[in-house]
């Protein structure tokens, strides 16, 4: 069974850099071709892909956040942290990691839960 | 930047019709098309991947047709269940794209 869940802290204020970690089971960071990505969700809004790192530790990032945005992998603790830097108000929104396959599709096929973070001074 | 239209935002269908979503790439992405659905609170859900291939343990009323810009899902009769949102999303050149979402609601 594979299943991923986020952490992070729920509120930050701005300018802060928010950290997120994704746990996961079930799928493995040492295994060719497998990703663990990053997808946010401003509240009844669309979903926008921020990042995304393969199991060779090649990182892919989204242009228009790249200069924010580190993602790193543990894989001994089967883990994956976002950190986001300069946090503003429009950075509310609901945070999930994601796997994706080594189909080369580029699916997203496990999802985590989601974690809501608002950003609020 | 590949920008990803879906049309329309909203489909009002009545349980039992057929639903077609559509979504267009503003360049080719060859099959790399992704087909989501999401309900309220939820995390969203892979339905389809590469264009027309359901995904493990989705229903045959999904299925998913198109390549380079033009795809469509579609739902050959709508159950309860499937009354939520979907997102198309597109993967080219280590690049992620969502579409904004169509809206299926009961009529």
């Amino acid at each position: 069974q594979i299943t991923l869940k986020e952490s992070s802290p729920t509120l930050v204020k701005p300018t802060q850099t928010l950290t997120l970690t994704c746990t996961f089971s079930g799928i493995s960071l040492s295994t060719g071709g497998v990703g663990v990505g990053w997808i946010r969700q401003p509240p009844g809004k669309a979903l926008e892909w921020l990042a995304l790192i393969y199991w060779d530790d090649d990182k892919r990032y989204s242009p228009s956040l790249k200069s924010r945005l580190t993602i790193t992998k543990d894989t001994s603790k089967n883990q994956v942290v976002l950190t986001m830097t300069n946090m503003d108000p429009v950075d509310t929104a609901t945070y999930y990691c994601a796997s994706t396959p080594p189909s080369g599709y580029g699916n997203f096929d496990y999802w985590g839960q989601g974690t809501l973070v608002t950003v609020s001074s | 930047e590949i920008v990803m239209t879906q049309s329309p935002a909203t489909l009002s269908v009545s349980p039992g019709e057929r639903a077609t979503l559509s979504c267009r790439a503003s360049q080719s992405v060859s099959s790399n098309l992704v087909w989501y659905q999401q309900k309220p609170g939820q995390a969203p859900r892979l339905l389809i991947y590469g264009a027309s291939t359901r995904a493990t343990g989705i229903p045959a009323r999904f299925s998913g047709s198109g390549s380079g810009t033009e795809f469509t899902l579609t739902i050959s009769s709508l159950q309860s269940e499937d009354f939520a949102v979907y997102y198309c999303q597109q993967y080219n050149n280590w690049k992620w794209t969502f579409g904004q979402g169509t809206k299926v609601e009961i009529k």
